[in-house]
């Protein structure tokens, strides 16, 4: 069965560091989406990407947010200078008809 | 108005109870109303999803009860087995299944 993947598992950085967190979506499947989730918290939506563009984002995504999917495969989250509170489980979900399909997700610490 | 409120927290059930999670949510403009099921370490999975235009929805141990004039809707999931022991999120979107909002979440324990 297909399936998100995501890598890497874990990311550990610097704060003021720039990340990418890298997602493979299901091929076929047209909607992108991030999500994180802190520790013990609920998931939070971050960002939907269509047909190349940003169709929608949340509060959370700000300037020091951008996504990108730059072939036909990967679909990539940059954080340009990471903070303390950024620390989180990231997700990457792919979207056919309504179902939205989580990858397994990318721990983020930032010391 | 954005917000899905989900209850309980957490939720201790013996092996064969039925386990309940209950949601409610304010923004009428929802029209998809899906259920996840998130092991630890995992991301979350599609467990059973509903529109508003039924009351109900049954698919094996898993069934949602969907109350729209009360703005509610809940997860029944019975003869809980220890393998059902997970974090629960109900969540609500517009246009069906774009921008996911989630409920806070349900520690469930299903105890052998």
């Amino acid at each position: 069965e297909p399936e998100v993947t995501q890598t890497p598992s874990h990311q550990v950085t610097q704060m003021g560091q720039e990340v990418i967190l890298r997602c493979v979506p299901i091929s076929n499947h047209l909607y992108f989406y991030w999500y994180r989730q802190i520790l013990g918290q609920k998931v939070e939506f971050l960002v939907s990407f269509y047909n190349n563009e940003i169709s929608e984002k949340s509060e959370i995504f700000d300037d020091q947010f951008s996504v990108e999917r730059p072939d036909g495969s990967n679909f990539t989250l940059k954080i340009r200078s990471t903070k303390l509170e950024d620390s989180a489980m990231y997700f990457c979900a792919s979207r056919f008809m309504e179902t939205q399909y989580f990858g397994p997700g990318t721990r983020l610490l930032v010391l | 108005q954005q917000q899905v409120k989900q209850s309980p927290q957490s939720l201790i059930v013996q092996k064969g109870g039925i386990s309940i999670i209950n949601c409610a949510y304010e923004n009428t403009a929802f029209d998809y109303f899906p259920w996840y099921q998130q092991f630890p370490g995992k991301g979350p999975a599609l467990l059973i999803a509903i529109r508003p235009d039924v009351s109900e929805k049954k698919e094996g141990r898993f069934t949602i009860s969907f109350n729209k004039s009360a703005k509610q809707f809940s997860l029944h999931i019975m003869d809980s087995q220890p393998g059902d022991s997970a974090t629960y999120f109900c969540a609500a979107s517009r246009n069906a299944g774009n921008m996911l909002t989630f409920g806070g979440g349900t520690r469930l324990m299903v105890k052998p």
